[in-house]
């Protein structure tokens, strides 16, 4: 199947500074990705909706200044945490949709990023 | 997006067949049913997608009745391995782009 990377898989910050995630369709173009976040033990939760070319479309309750995104190519996606605080200290994941082995379009994730504010 | 529910968790030992089953009564008519599963500190990974019927691969079987209000992943002699997190979604999802709504999930426990 399709492949989606993140990068990086793990970091650690200090508090007040910005972080960027990367989000990479490796071997298609997607036109669309989608950005999640997930607390310990507790589901997925979608955040935005990245469109390349235009702006990204956020869920209700996510703040758009705060987690900035960016998709600049058909195979990139970068989510910029800006200001991060320990609260946002969780696990990030992307996906992109990609065409499946039984000829239909399916969702792809990536690793997912851990994130780690201090 | 149809809403989904879950058992929670659910325990099994290896070698046995698990069957998670999930509701979703106000599934439309052109939705389909999609399982992932999740690992700790991974991204879901797809399992299996179907409309009616059953769907068979080489991972999983998915069975779901005619009225479609709900259906049943079947995991066949699992492993240690298949601890993880069993996500149902239900959606137009096999055009890909509609973004996902996931629910809880069940965590499947599975000991020696």
């Amino acid at each position: 199947g399709a492949v989606v990377s993140q990068h990086p898989s793990w970091v650690i910050c200090k508090s007040g500074t910005s972080v960027k995630i990367e989000c990479r369709s490796l071997d298609f173009q997607a036109t669309t990705m989608f950005w999640y976040r997930q607390f310990p033990k507790q589901s997925l939760m979608l955040m935005a909706t990245s469109n390349e070319g235009s702006k990204a479309t956020y869920e209700q309750g996510v703040e758009k200044d705060k987690f900035l995104i960016n998709h600049a190519s058909l195979t990139l996606s970068t989510l910029t945490v800006t200001s991060a605080h320990p609260e946002d200290s969780s696990f990030y994941i992307c996906s992109a949709p990609g065409l499946a082995g039984g000829g239909y379009n399916e969702q792809f994730f990536g690793p997912g990023t851990r994130l780690t504010v201090l | 997006l149809a809403k989904t529910t879950q058992p929670i968790s659910m325990d099994s030992y290896e070698g046995q067949e698990v069957n998670i089953t999930c509701s979703h009564n106000n599934i439309a008519t052109n939705d389909y049913i999609t399982w992932y599963q999740q690992f700790p500190s991974q991204g879901p990974r797809f399992i299996i997608q179907g409309y009616k019927t059953k769907v068979t691969n080489e991972v999983a079987s998915l069975f779901i009745p005619a009225d479609r209000k709900s259906s049943t992943l079947s995991l066949p002699r699992v492993s240690l391995s298949d601890t993880a997190v069993y996500y149902c979604l239900v959606g137009k999802m096999n055009t890909g782009f509609q973004k996902l709504v996931f629910g809880t999930g069940t965590r499947l426990l599975v000991s020696p």
